[in-house]
Parts: structure tokens; sequence; C-alpha cells
């Protein structure tokens, strides 16, 4: 079976560091492009950041970038996460997800997600 | 950094009628890149449709995905009770990989 699962979430003061990760598995993971995508408690889905299959690019959005950082071990088969610096805003439901290349039509789309880890950032 | 705009924000129909939701984007994106997902409370995103148009594996041909350049449609033609749940579309094709704020889709 095709599978995500996240860990690595929790409660952190505002300043700390976490790092998520995402286990992997029913699937060749080093062909994929992998993604973190966020959702605060009551908000819409917010892309975080983008690791290509070899872990050579990564992309990070604007309100994370010099404080995250995405990572991979394809030996592991694991997606990580490093997180520093968080804030209040940070707060939020963390996903990660699988890009899958349809090479008949040469589109993307991210069609696996794990089930997600919790993020909380307060004093 | 491509913004999209959903829109309506909340979508009040009924089982059995015509759904259509819309995404702009602030700039042009290649089909190839543009998808739309479905989240119901409490549980992850699902894709629905990928490159514009094409529909992900198990997603029924009531619902469809059309459009390009800056305007894009997703359509569901028969509304089934399992359908009622909050859209989201997404571009891929430049960093940051943005998705539109969300149209929530509310049994009338």
């Amino acid at each position: 079976e095709v599978q995500l699962v996240e860990s690595g979430g929790g409660l952190v003061q505002p300043g700390g560091s976490l790092r998520l990760s995402c286990a992997a598995s029913g699937f060749t993971f080093s062909s994929y492009e992998m993604n973190w995508v966020r959702q605060a408690p009551g908000r819409g889905l917010e892309w975080v950041s983008y690791i290509d299959s070899s872990g050579s690019t990564m992309y990070h959005a604007d309100s994370v970038k010099g404080r995250f950082t995405i990572s991979r071990d394809n030996a592991k088969s694991s997606l990580h996460l490093q997180m520093n610096s968080l804030r209040a805003e940070d707060t939020a439901f963390y996903y990660c997800a699988r890009a899958t290349y349809y090479h008949d039509t040469g589109a993307y789309g991210m069609d696996v997600w794990g089930q997600g880890t919790t993020v909380t950032v307060s004093s | 950094e491509i913004v999209l705009t959903q829109s309506p924000g909340t979508l009040s129909l009924s089982p059995g009628e015509r759904a259509t939701l819309s995404c702009r984007a602030s700039q042009s994106v290649s089909s190839n890149y543009l998808a739309w997902y479905q989240q119901k409370p409490g549980q992850a995103p699902r894709l629905l449709i990928f490159g514009a148009s094409s529909r992900a594996t198990g997603i029924p041909d009531r619902i469809s995905g059309s459009g390009s350049g800056t305007d894009f449609t997703l359509t569901v033609s028969r509304l089934e009770p399992e359908d009622f749940a909050v859209y989201y579309c997404q571009q891929y094709g430049s960093s940051p990989f943005t998705f539109g704020q969300g149209t929530k889709l509310e049994i009338k």
C-alpha cells in the first residue's frame, strides 16, 4: 500500500526548533518529488517546501525561507523538515505530499498525502 | 508569486445540481501545472484533477476540469452528498507553488 506517515510534531515555544519526518512506503521514494504543505487551524492550504527526487533542488515559501529546511534520505525513504526560529504563525497541521509526473500528459499532481502532524508554537 | 483567486468563497447547492468553481491566476499558468484538490473535515486533501483537465485515479466522470492561461474551472455535473467539501486549486509550475484560498461547497 502506498503510504506517507508524518511524525515529529508537538508543542514548542516561540524561537524553538522541531524536525518533522515523513516515512514513505509502497513506492519507489527516490523517483518522486516531495512537498510539505501546512494548514493553520480553520484556514486553507499553504505550500511550504519542495524537494526534487535527488535532493539537489529545494524551494521554500517566503514565509519560512531561512528558517525551514527540507531534506530527504532516499536510502531510508524518508522526508524531513527542519524548522528553526518557530513563530506562533507556524502553528498548523503539516502534511507531506508526493508529486507525481504523469508522462502521458506532462502534468503534475500531488497524488499521495500523509495524515499530517500537528505543530503548535506557544509559550 | 502567482496568486490564485477562487470564487465563489462559498457555494450553496442541492444534491443533483451542477456546481461550477472558478480559479483565476494573477499570471498565466501552464495547464500542465494546474491541479484541483478536495478536502473534507478531518481529512487530508485528495487530488481530483491534474493538468487542468485530467481526472486522478478513482475520480468519477461527473467531476471535470477545464481552462487555460489564467482562467480555470472545476465542474461537478450532478452533486452527490459526498461532494460537499472544500475545493482548492494549485499551481505547480512556478515556485512558490501556491494554492487558492478555497471554495466551500455546502448543502443548501
